[in-house]
């Protein structure tokens, strides 16, 4: 059964850091882009990144929203994704979820989610 | 970066109708588009991938179509439990990109 968990998420200060971590099991990690979309209390989804495989160089792309403050990384030997948060705002306050992703448009993009984590940036 | 213009932003339906959704894309984004459902304090649910593959388990009365710049969502003979919002996402030029969503409601 594939799972995907989310972990880390809590009260933080503005201009702290936070690391998430996804960890997920059931499947081919090792295969899988990991993504990480959130959603602002009240508000619509929003990709915030992603990390490519290593077959596809373990590379990252970010969201203009948080490109400079946030780094995503993978452990491919724990199949774990992590979202290291840093100068965090108070808009980045949302609930976080994890998602994986292939190449191409096939049915193996965004099809399992973790169940998010709560991430509140406030002082 | 890719706008994606979801519309309408809220509907009112009643169990029974046939709803559609539409999603605009500012540049062509191929079929590299996929459909989610939202209920209230639930995880995203995907519904279609690619543009118009129905996700496996999800019933038929889901149908999505289109390609290029406008793509569409259709729920035909809505049922009580359909009511939720919906997303679009495409996922063909970073920054990936959602639609607005499109709140669907009992009338």
């Amino acid at each position: 059964e594939v799972q995907l968990v989310e972990s880390g998420g809590g009260l933080e200060q503005p201009g702290r850091s936070l690391r998430l971590s996804c960890t997920t099991s059931g499947f081919s990690f090792d295969d899988y882009a990991m993504n990480w979309v959130r959603q602002a209390p009240g508000k619509g989804l929003e990709w915030a990144g992603f990390i490519r495989s290593k077959a596809y160089g373990g590379t990252a792309e970010y969201a203009a929203s948080v490109k400079g403050r946030f780094i995503i990384s993978r452990d491919d030997s724990k199949s774990i994704a992590y979202l290291q948060m840093n100068s965090l705002k108070t808009e980045d306050t949302a609930v976080y979820y994890c998602t994986r992703s292939r190449a191409a448009a096939g049915p193996d993009n965004f099809d399992y989610w973790g169940q998010g984590t709560l991430v509140t940036v406030s002082s | 970066d890719i706008q994606m213009t979801q519309s309408p932003s809220a509907m009112s339906a009643s169990v029974g109708d046939r709803v559609t959704i539409t999603c605009r894309a500012s540049q062509g984004i191929n079929n590299y588009l996929a459909w989610f459902q939202q209920k209230p304090g639930k995880v995203p649910k995907r519904l279609i991938y690619g543009s118009s593959s129905l996700q496996s388990g999800v019933p038929s009365r889901f149908s999505g179509s289109g390609s290029g710049t406008e793509f569409t969502l259709t729920i035909s003979n809505l049922q009580p439990e359909d009511f939720a919002t919906y997303y679009c996402l495409q996922h063909d030029t970073y920054p990936w990109t959602f639609g607005q969503g499109t709140k669907v409601e009992i009338k």
